[in-house]
């Protein structure tokens, strides 16, 4: 079964530094891989997707991703954080089987000290 | 361009009392619809989906349910409250591989 791991629940990083979110997918073929952003009491906002080609995909916001089959992983990154990127971020998977479902990652709160 | 609306934005309901939010989305045709519910430190659990009018999938089994009377309205619904029902509700149309929420509802059962 599909599953989606965020192994980080909650992460602190400085404005101005770097950032990396991790994500780890459980899936038997290539799948639909997303990133969404949720601010405090909001709905979801997607950032980016991969589906194929090129595994390093941009997004909104200047964050970027890495499809990196071999780790099954699709970590979210951007070099250098805002203090408004504060947020919980979710990983999603979707089978490309049936694509009208996602499954998503239990989050990962950011927290931004000035 | 598209856009998804969901009321009431919060809600305080005691147990056993019923329940209704509604969902509509403006600005596309025959969309995919969905419920999440979203418990604090849980992640997006999926709820109900829809492929179109009158149709709809139940993911998990629980007191609440779904409608879809019209191609761009989804409802949630339950008759009577359990505590356990309390979080943030959302909402979100999709098509071609992607998901977009609605602003979601908040909802207390006390």
């Amino acid at each position: 079964a599909q599953s989606v791991t965020q192994p980080d629940i909650h992460i602190t990083v400085s404005e101005g530094a770097s950032l990396e979110l991790r994500c780890n997918y459980s899936y038997g073929a290539t799948p639909y891989l997303f990133w969404y952003v949720q601010s405090p009491g909001q709905g979801l906002q997607l950032l980016l997707k991969y589906f194929s080609g090129d595994t390093l995909v941009q997004g909104i916001k200047g964050f970027e991703a890495e499809f990196k089959r071999s780790q099954s992983s699709f970590n979210l990154r951007k070099p250098s954080v805002h203090w408004s990127d504060a947020a919980e971020y979710f990983c999603a998977v979707g089978a490309t089987y049936n694509t009208d479902k996602l499954i998503f990652g239990t989050g990962t709160r950011l927290q931004v000290f000035p | 361009s598209q856009t998804i609306h969901q009321w009431p934005a919060t809600l305080v309901q005691p147990v056993g009392s019923p329940l209704s939010l509604e969902c509509t989305v403006e600005g596309t045709s025959n969309p995919n619809l969905y419920w999440y519910r979203q418990a604090a430190g849980r992640g997006l659990q999926l709820l109900f989906y829809s492929v179109g009018i009158g149709q709809i999938s139940s993911e998990v089994p629980q007191n609440l349910s779904a409608s879809r009377p019209q191609d761009r309205q989804f409802i949630l619904s339950s008759k009577k409250l359990l505590l356990s029902d309390s979080g943030f509700y959302l909402c979100a149309w999709g098509t071609s591989n992607e998901q977009y929420f609605g602003p979601g509802t908040r909802l207390t059962v006390t």
